[in-house]
């Protein structure tokens, strides 16, 4: 079984601009969630969907935000990019049902702000 | 979520067993441990989740006192590729495994082997 792959898995944007970035869940798994990972504030949720709908969503501003497509693949958004958003993003999957506790995570896109 | 406390760093030589002890003092009935291991730049992976007394897989051991207040990851024979951060986690499955995403990662554990 292919893992979970997130693309691009590395990403320079200057302050200001918008970014997007997609993950795909391993076959047959329905939620996925992100999270951020710096080094001051270790890992952090973002949010979390599963059947195209946000269950759950972390204390992070507007600018942050997602959507989950039919075939489960999701992207996140974050706009008005400010220096503080330089993170490893990281997309998890887990599945197919709500009742599977193990998440499988992806290499993460790296998102250098300048 | 109850609340973890592991060591910030260790230090080991390759084939030592490794034993990363996490403190959860106010884990709660429901509530199962579990532990991810993280390398530089990668996502987590899941290692290894218990509920009481002892779990035990083709990578690691856990043990679980009686009053569940603490828990213990064992790695048998460790190698250099053991050099990872690892993370404790406590928490019911309805949330991480009913609501998937709520992970709440602590500082986690440094592990360094060494030669």
């Amino acid at each position: 079984k292919a893992g979970v792959t997130q693309t691009p898995r590395y990403l320079i944007k200057t302050r200001g601009q918008q970014v997007t970035l997609s993950c795909s869940p391993i076959s047959g798994h329905r939620s996925v969630s992100w999270y951020q990972q710096t080094p001051g504030q270790g890992l952090q949720f973002l949010f979390e969907y599963f059947s195209e709908t946000q269950r759950n969503k972390g204390n992070f501003p507007g600018r942050f935000s997602g959507r989950q497509f039919s075939n489960s693949r999701s992207e996140m958004n974050v706009s008005t990019l400010e220096l503080g958003d330089s993170a490893l993003y990281l997309c998890a999957s887990s599945g197919p049902g709500l009742e599977v506790y193990e998440q499988y995570f992806g290499p993460g896109t790296r998102l250098t702000v300048t | 979520l109850a609340k973890t406390t592991q060591p910030i760093s260790m230090d080991s030589y390759e084939g030592q067993e490794v034993n990363i002890t996490c403190s959860h003092n106010n884990i709660a009935t429901n509530d199962y441990i579990t532990w991810y291991q993280q390398f530089p730049s990668q996502g987590p992976r899941f290692i290894i989740q218990g509920y009481k007394t002892k779990v035990t897989n083709e990578v690691a051991s856990l043990f679980i006192p009686a009053d569940r207040k603490s828990s213990t990851l064992s790695l048998p024979r460790v190698s250099l590729s053991d050099t990872a951060v690892y993370y404790c986690l406590v928490g019911d499955r309805a949330s991480y495994g009913g609501s998937q995403g709520n992970l709440i990662f602590g500082k986690g554990t440094k592990l360094s082997v060494k030669p």
